[in-house]
């Protein structure tokens, strides 16, 4: 099974800062996807195939990565993105990483 | 508009079984996988099963964890998916929610709540 490893698990960041999470799996895989959970809501597909946005997302989050190293980047952080983003890879099965929990600074 | 749609969660004895249902619509249900993916109170989310369309011959999937515990299933006529889980442990504990899958988790629904206690 291939294991996903969020960092940081929490952070904080203030308007406007340049924010980025990351990812690492224990073996190769060919694409990340991400998801967005706010408090008490289902998540929702933010990025897909490493760094196709969904629908919706703000061009100010990015994604970015290859083989076992994968980011998400918030170019300018805003109040709305407070919240916790998971990794998953679909490579082989469809192992979820533990989260990042985003908050405001 | 895509509309994904749990039901059959509750409170539910150890060592008992469970049938949780996922009723569709607004999309060609025949033209996607369906996955089953779960989050345990204050946790961070576990997939749970996949099954393919019929264009893959329904395949079959189970996080490694659950497999032999879970049965997942559609109807293609009704849109829907269900998820059969018996031996039921007190870390089934969980909101399972029913998501479309292509490319990624595409949609998901709001879950329903699974509470495994004597």
């Amino acid at each position: 099974e291939i294991v996903l490893t969020q960092s940081p698990t929490t952070m904080a960041a203030s308007p406007g800062e340049k924010v980025t999470l990351t990812c690492r799996a224990s073996s190769s895989v060919s694409y990340m996807h991400w998801y967005q959970q706010r408090s008490g809501a289902s998540p929702k597909l933010w990025i897909y195939e490493t760094s196709k946005l969904a629908s919706g997302v703000p061009n100010r989050f990015s994604g970015s990565g290859s083989g076992t190293s994968y980011s998400l980047t918030i170019n300018s952080m805003e109040t709305e993105d407070a919240a916790t983003y998971y990794c998953q890879q679909g490579s082989s099965y469809h192992t979820f990483g533990a989260g990042t929990k985003l908050e405001l600074k | 508009e895509v509309q994904i749609l749990e039901t059959g969660g509750g409170l539910v004895k150890p060592g008992g079984s469970l049938r949780l249902s996922c009723a569709t619509s607004g999309f060609n249900f025949n033209d996607y996988f369906m996955n089953w993916v779960r989050q345990a109170p204050g946790k961070g989310l576990e997939w749970v099963a996949q099954i393919r369309n019929k264009n893959y011959n329904y395949a079959t999937y189970y996080a490694e964890s659950l497999e032999g515990r879970v049965t997942i299933s559609r109807d293609d006529s009704k849109s829907s998916v269900y998820l059969q889980v018996s031996s039921l442990r007190a870390e089934d504990t969980a909101i399972y929610y029913c998501t479309r899958w292509r490319r990624a988790n595409d949609y998901w629904g709001q879950g329903v709540m699974v509470t495994v206690s004597s």
